[in-house]
């Protein structure tokens, strides 16, 4: 059963361009949610989060956007550059409880192209 | 300085097999965890310790034995190797035994079962 879905696999936009990647989540009980950038051959590294108490942050080019309703959060990368081109990862947790894990989605290998 | 790191990056092994996968992290972080990403792509928690102490065990087989002599290692032993285990593994570690808290993750080790 995948919580954190990116029905996206790919996606190509030009350089100077923004890029939205997105994300869903089906367990209500997620309320922090996060970013991951990976290049081939390299671990995921952190790009940026967001509370749920929050509906947007923004970090530089990098800004996520959550909708608690629609259970849904994009990321925006404006303008892209070629360095960005590298697959990311969603991810959400439960900051309560015991539940320390975070739940990942699939991917979404995004290619800016010069 | 490597953050995380994992020995080997790629490893070769037959079915039936016993293999180890090291980790460690300078960080001076108190929670480290092992992650699996299948042909699929998905990324799946696998084990997490916390100062040494195991805190999360998906399902993952009892072949899988996660060991932590200190805070700062985190190794996978893998008795008896099937073609399924074919996977990479990451290692990742975070300050706080949290899912809200950042995992920092090392390269990954590519274990292929023939």
């Amino acid at each position: 059963d995948q919580q954190v879905k990116q029905n996206s696999p790919s996606l190509s936009v030009q350089e100077g361009r923004i890029s939205i990647l997105n994300c869903d989540y089906t367990n209500s009980m997620f309320d922090y949610f996060l970013w991951y950038k990976k290049y081939p051959a390299e671990g995921p590294t952190f790009l940026i989060s967001i509370s749920s108490i929050k509906d947007k942050n923004e970090d530089g080019r990098f800004t996520v956007f959550l909708n608690k309703s629609a259970k849904h959060l994009s990321l925006h990368i404006v303008p892209s550059q070629p360095g960005d081109s590298a697959v990311y990862f969603c991810a959400a947790a439960w900051s309560g409880g015991s539940n320390y894990k975070l739940t990942f989605g699939k991917g979404t290998l995004l290619t800016v192209n010069p | 300085d490597t953050a995380v790191s994992q020995t080997p990056k790629y490893l070769v092994t037959q079915m039936g097999n016993d293999k180890s996968i090291k980790c460690e992290q300078n960080l001076g972080h108190d929670t480290m965890y092992w992650y699996k990403q299948d042909s699929k792509k998905f990324l799946k928690i696998m084990f997490s310790y916390n100062n040494k102490e195991l805190i999360i065990n998906e399902t993952v087989p009892n072949r899988f034995s996660p060991k932590s002599p200190d805070k700062a290692h985190l190794n996978l032993h893998i008795n008896s190797l099937e073609l399924g285990d074919s996977a990479v593994y990451f290692c990742a570690s975070s300050l706080l035994a949290g899912g809200a808290d950042t995992q920092y993750f090392g390269p990954g080790t590519r274990l292929t079962v023939l």
